[in-house]
């Protein structure tokens, strides 16, 4: 099982709608949980971090964390074009940050 | 707030050749520093990362080095290029507690023919 897997293929939404992004992972006794965002041919830049279960707001977006289940997911809401991007997740366990593959999503105007 | 700024910012190297990528940070003292390479379709792969001058961890074998020789500089090198070192390699900082929020750099992107 990889360590951190995020769902495959691009996510179209319309503008104004709320676009919703999965990631799960393995170790069990990871603390913390990080979103970024990656315009391509960009570095990736941090959205958000949550490391408590429940939910944490940021503006438009919410991270929500399951410790039990293992999945954090990330909420755009009112997703506008320049949310277009490749979506990351990251975990940290063993000292390092371990990244999903990330999430494509596409903001259809 | 920290700066991170890297060097080159594109690169064509052929098949070979040395490679010496630099990464410095500016805004922060005694950081966390790491390397990973993106290669298309693969994700974010950790490379190297240091906790201090002199101090290089290695993930995964391969033929790049890293080298930490102050502590906000942190040099990505390889005596020999493969065609497989082509990527997308950044440079990020972090705190280095568990609750390390990691800031990356812009990234080198290397391609070698």
């Amino acid at each position: 099982q990889k360590e951190v897997e995020q769902n495959s293929g691009p996510l179209s939404v319309p503008e104004g709608a709320i676009a919703s992004l999965n990631c799960t992972y393995s170790d069990r006794g990871s603390q913390s949980f990080f979103w970024y965002r990656q315009y391509s041919g960009k570095s990736p830049e941090l959205i958000m971090f949550i490391y408590s279960n429940g939910d944490k707001e940021d503006g438009r977006f919410t991270a929500q964390l399951n410790k039990a289940s293992q999945y954090v997911s990330l909420l755009i809401r009112d997703s506008q074009p320049s949310d277009s991007a490749t979506y990351l997740c990251a975990v940290n366990g063993n000292n390092r940050l371990a990244f999903g593959k990330g999430n494509q999503v596409v903001v259809i105007p | 707030s920290q700066t991170i700024h890297q060097w080159p910012a594109t690169l064509v190297q052929p098949v070979g050749s040395p490679l010496s990528l630099e990464c410095t940070v500016e805004g922060t003292s005694n950081p966390n520093l790491y390397w990973y390479r993106q290669a298309a379709g693969r994700g974010l792969q950790l490379l190297f990362y240091s906790v201090g001058i002199g101090q290089i961890s290695s993930e995964v074998p391969q033929n790049l080095s890293a080298s930490r020789p102050q502590d906000r500089q942190f040099i990505l090198s390889s005596k020999k290029l493969l065609l497989s070192d082509s990527g997308f390699y950044l440079c990020a900082s972090g705190t280095g507690s568990f609750t390390d929020t990691q800031y990356f750099g812009p990234g080198t992107r290397l391609t070698v023919l």
